[in-house]
């Protein structure tokens, strides 16, 4: 079936312009996770939802980061008036309650550069 | 508080030789572990799990991972390494049963001389 996806799969931006990165989830999951990943470094960990409640988003480094899934499906990471340190690879990835260890499935990203 | 530390950034082998990719976390409670591969411009992609029902938990491609409990160790191995297993391992941890989020090493590059 088919898996995450996520658009757009690179995106330039000019310090200070808003960004928004949108993900869709594997159909019937109820858990969806945002990522950011650096160069060179593993993924971390940004927000989280169950269904269309954002249950933690601890990992948002600042308040210029905004996400929501308003229907309980697809997902949209905003950042507002970008820097160049938000430069990364975001990542959006999504389990069940179908398996006990509810491995998260990932997709395939979205390469943010910030000029 | 969880962390996951991955010894070696960077790992080399021949084609044909044993790879092992070191993993070692810290975490309060049982945790459930995981490796995962990720290639060139693509997202992470699932090689195994631990969830606590064997200590030696076999993976896609081959590969597979043992639980040690003494050493807080999960380090992944393939017998006979595959140019094609050149990519980045992530190991990751995350406490318990809950749906929380997944702590991630900073990863190892293994490249595999022809």
């Amino acid at each position: 079936g088919a898996g995450v996806s996520q658009s757009p799969r690179y995106k330039v931006a000019k310090r200070g312009q808003d960004v928004a990165l949108r993900c869709d989830p594997i159909s019937g999951h109820v858990s969806l996770f945002w990522y950011q990943q650096a160069l060179g470094q593993g993924p971390e960990f940004l927000t989280y939802f169950q269904n269309e409640a954002q249950l933690d988003k601890s990992g948002l480094p600042s308040d210029r980061f905004f996400a929501e899934r308003p229907e309980g499906s697809v997902s949209t990471l905003k950042i507002q008036r970008t820097q160049q340190e938000d430069s990364a690879v975001y990542l959006c990835a999504s389990s069940s309650t179908g398996t006990s260890a509810y491995e998260q499935y990932f997709g395939p990203g979205t390469r943010l550069t910030v000029t | 508080a969880q962390s996951v530390t991955q010894l070696g950034s960077h790992v080399s082998v021949s084609e044909g030789a044993l790879v092992l990719l070191r993993c070692n976390y810290s975490s309060s409670v049982p945790p459930y572990l995981f490796w995962y591969v990720q290639y060139p411009n693509q997202g992470l992609q699932l090689l195994l799990k631990y969830t606590s029902a064997a200590t030696l938990v076999k993976g896609i491609n081959g590969f597979e991972a043992e639980f040690k409990k003494s050493e807080t160790s999960f380090h992944l191995t393939k017998p006979s390494a595959h140019m094609s297993d050149a990519a980045e391992y992530f190991c990751a941890v995350r406490e318990g049963r809950s749906q929380g989020n997944l702590i991630f090493g900073k990863g190892t590059k293994l490249s595999v001389k022809p």
